[in-house]
Parts: C-alpha cells; structure tokens; sequence
C-alpha cells in the first residue's frame, strides 16, 4: 500500500541538528498524524492536523514542530534533536471516521 | 488521568487455543473503541472497530460500559494471528477534537 509514504525510511543524525521528517499521501483524507513509538510505550501522538490551516498538538509535541504544506504533505521537525528522540516515527491520515492509514514509518537515531 | 490500558505486553498461545487481548479504558463520555494489528514486516493496520461489530480474521470484541473494557478474542488461534495488537480509544482531546490514543500494545505469539 504506497498511499501514505514517508521519507526517509532511515536516518542516523547527532544531537543538536536539525531534522525533517517528510510524509506524503495520496489517500485524499483532510487529517494528518504524527506518531513516535517506543518499545513498551506504544504509540504516542505528537501533532495532528484536521486541514491545510489547521495544526494541534498532541500528547508529546515538546521539542517537534510541524507544517501542513498541503493536503497531502504534512512535515515534523526536530529543531535540536536529542538522543530521546531516536524512536520510530509514523505518520498516518483519516477522514472523519477514525479509521487511520499508517506509513512503513522513519527509523531516527540521535547519537 | 484519562488513559488505555493493555495489561499484557505479551501473550503465548498455542495453535488452536482461545485468546483474549484486554483492554481497559478511562475516558469520559462515549469514547469510539478500535483494535489496530501490526504484523511482522507491515504497517500498521486496522484490525476492527465496536460500531461495526464486525469479526474480522475470527477476531470479536464487544464494548463493556460498565467495566470500561473492550477485550479482543479468538475462540481458535492460528499461528498467523501472531502480530503486535493496539487497543485505541477515539476521544475528545483537549483542543476538542477527537483523535486516537494507542495502549502500549499487546504482543501474541501463537506457537504451532
């Protein structure tokens, strides 16, 4: 399923750079999520965004921005990434209906 | 503190037997119940929802108001059941949109 990608798959970086995470869909849904997961913790959401102009944070949003270019991007940031941050990160979108469609997700390392 | 609980990280089986996942949720209000599954190597996916009351791959789980639960199960376990599964309230968040919270996740293993 290539409906929602995410780029890159991989990324090794040091603390204190700046990092985008980038995630694309074709799907047609208005709302975008930010998720990171973390063994044993789940899934923890840290923006969403119900349409272009609108952006919420979520559960863990400290040290992560977001931006909604259109409907179908919707990037994360890491201004200064720390080692805290090395997590799997995942995207997903919706329509109204809850039911959410996940990317194969981005595998971020800090060292 | 409102929250979802899956008190199992993991769960053995063997071929053939009943599995029950539990999850414990407690939001306010009426809160939309999924199960999403992870399967070695996919993404994430939905697995079921309560308002359909749907089996989906044998799979049942009803809303329990009264206890706040929303267990997942399986009369027969077969061994591709074995996944990463994810209880997910929908609910109002803070900003008074609805969005989705994942428990941590309960891992079954289903052993031939």
């Amino acid at each position: 399923d290539a409906d929602v990608t995410q780029t890159p798959r991989n990324r090794i970086t040091k603390t204190g750079k700046r990092i985008m995470l980038e995630c694309s869909q074709t799907k047609g849904h208005d709302r975008m999520y930010w998720y990171r997961q973390d063994p044993g913790l789940g899934l923890r959401l840290i923006y969403y965004s119900f349409d272009v102009k609108d952006i919420n944070k979520g559960e863990i949003s400290d040290g992560y921005s977001v931006s909604r270019q259109a409907q179908a991007k919707f990037s994360l940031s890491l201004e200064s990434a720390i080692p805290n941050q090395t997590a799997l990160y995942f995207c997903a979108t919706s329509e109204q209906n809850n039911e959410q469609f996940f990317g194969p997700g981005t595998r971020l390392t800090v060292l | 503190a409102q929250r979802v609980t899956q008190p199992e990280k993991l769960l053995s089986v063997f071929k053939g037997a009943p599995v029950e996942l539990k999850c414990n949720y407690s939001y306010s209000g009426s809160p939309e119940l999924f199960w999403y599954v992870q399967y070695s190597r996919q993404r994430l996916q939905l697995l079921l929802r309560h308002i359909s009351r749907e089996s989906i791959k044998g799979f049942t789980a009803d809303l329990n108001k009264g206890e706040t639960s929303f267990h997942l199960k399986k009369p027969f376990a077969q061994e591709e059941d074995s996944a990463m599964y994810y209880c997910a309230p929908a609910h109002h968040m803070d900003t008074g949109r609805r969005a989705l919270t994942f428990g941590s996740g309960t891992r079954l293993q289903v052993q031939p």
